[in-house]
C-alpha cells in the first residue's frame, strides 16, 4: 500500500535561513507527488506538484521540491524563509490509474524565529 | 475565485445534536472528500464520493454519514454529536481519475460541548 512519511513533526528556523522539509513515500511505480501548505485556521493550499519530467519542480511562494527516485523522497526547500512561511506543510502521493485519491503525510509544522 | 466553500468557519454544538456540515464546489469535480484534522494525527479521511448519490467509507466513518444529492454539494452529517468529534473538518474536491491534486475548502472548526 502507498504511504507517505514526514519524519519531522515540528521544525523551527530563523527568518532568512534556508529550509528543507523531508518527505518519503512508499509506492512501486512513479508516483504523483504534491506539497500543500496550511496557514493557521485555514484549508490546504497547493504549493507544487510533480508528475514526470524534470525532477526539480518550482512552486508558489518561492518553494521548490526535488524528486529523488533512488531515495523515494520529495523534499521541499526554500532558500530564505520569511516569517509568513510559518504554517503546517503536508506531503501527498497520488496513484496513477486510481480514482484520483491522495495519501497524505501527517504534516510538518514550521515555526519561524525572528 | 473561490472554488470549494464550506458553509461555516466556526460551529458550536451541544452533545447529542444532529449536525450538518455543508460543502459546495463550483469546478464540476466528480470527487468530493471529507477529512477531519486533529493535532498530531494529520488528515483522516471520513467519507468520499465519486458521483451523485454514491459514497465510500474512509478510514474513520463511525459516527458520521454523508449525503450527495447534487454533484456540487457534499454534506457531512454527525448523527448525534459527541465531544470527541470536536475537530477541524476539511472538505476537498478533485477530478475523477485525474491525479491532479485536491482543492480544499477553508475548513470548519467544530466544537461540541
Amino acid at each position: 500500500a502507498q504511504s507517505v512519511t514526514q519524519p519531522d513533526i515540528h521544525i523551527t528556523v530563523s527568518e532568512g535561513a534556508s529550509l528543507e522539509l523531508r518527505c518519503n513515500y512508499s509506492y512501486g511505480a512513479t508516483p504523483y507527488l504534491f506539497w500543500y501548505v496550511q496557514s493557521p485556521g485555514q484549508g490546504l493550499q497547493l504549493l507544487l506538484k510533480y508528475f514526470s519530467g524534470d525532477t526539480l519542480v518550482q512552486g508558489i511562494k518561492g518553494f521548490e521540491a526535488e524528486f529523488k527516485r533512488s531515495q523515494s523522497s520529495f523534499n521541499l526547500r526554500k532558500p530564505s524563509v520569511h516569517w509568513s512561511d510559518a504554517a503546517e506543510y503536508f506531503c501527498a502521493v497520488g496513484v496513477s490509474g486510481s480514482q484520483g485519491n491522495l495519501i497524505f503525510g501527517k504534516g510538518t509544522k514550521l515555526s519561524v524565529k525572528p | 475565485d473561490v472554488k470549494v466553500t464550506q458553509s461555516s468557519r466556526y460551529l458550536v454544538k451541544r452533545t447529542g445534536e444532529k449536525v450538518f456540515l455543508e460543502c459546495v464546489q463550483d469546478m464540476d469535480h466528480e470527487n468530493m472528500f471529507w477529512y477531519r484534522q486533529d493535532p498530531g494525527l494529520g488528515l483522516r479521511l471520513i467519507y468520499f464520493s465519486y458521483d451523485v448519490k454514491m459514497k465510500e467509507k474512509g478510514d474513520i466513518p463511525e459516527g458520521y454519514s454523508v449525503s450527495r444529492e447534487k454533484k456540487e454539494r457534499f454534506s457531512l452529517i454527525l448523527e448525534s454529536a459527541s465531544t470527541n468529534q470536536t475537530s477541524m473538518y476539511l472538505c476537498a474536491s478533485s477530478l475523477l481519475r485525474r491525479v491532479d491534486g485536491y482543492t480544499f475548502g477553508s475548513g470548519t472548526r467544530l466544537t461540541v460541548v
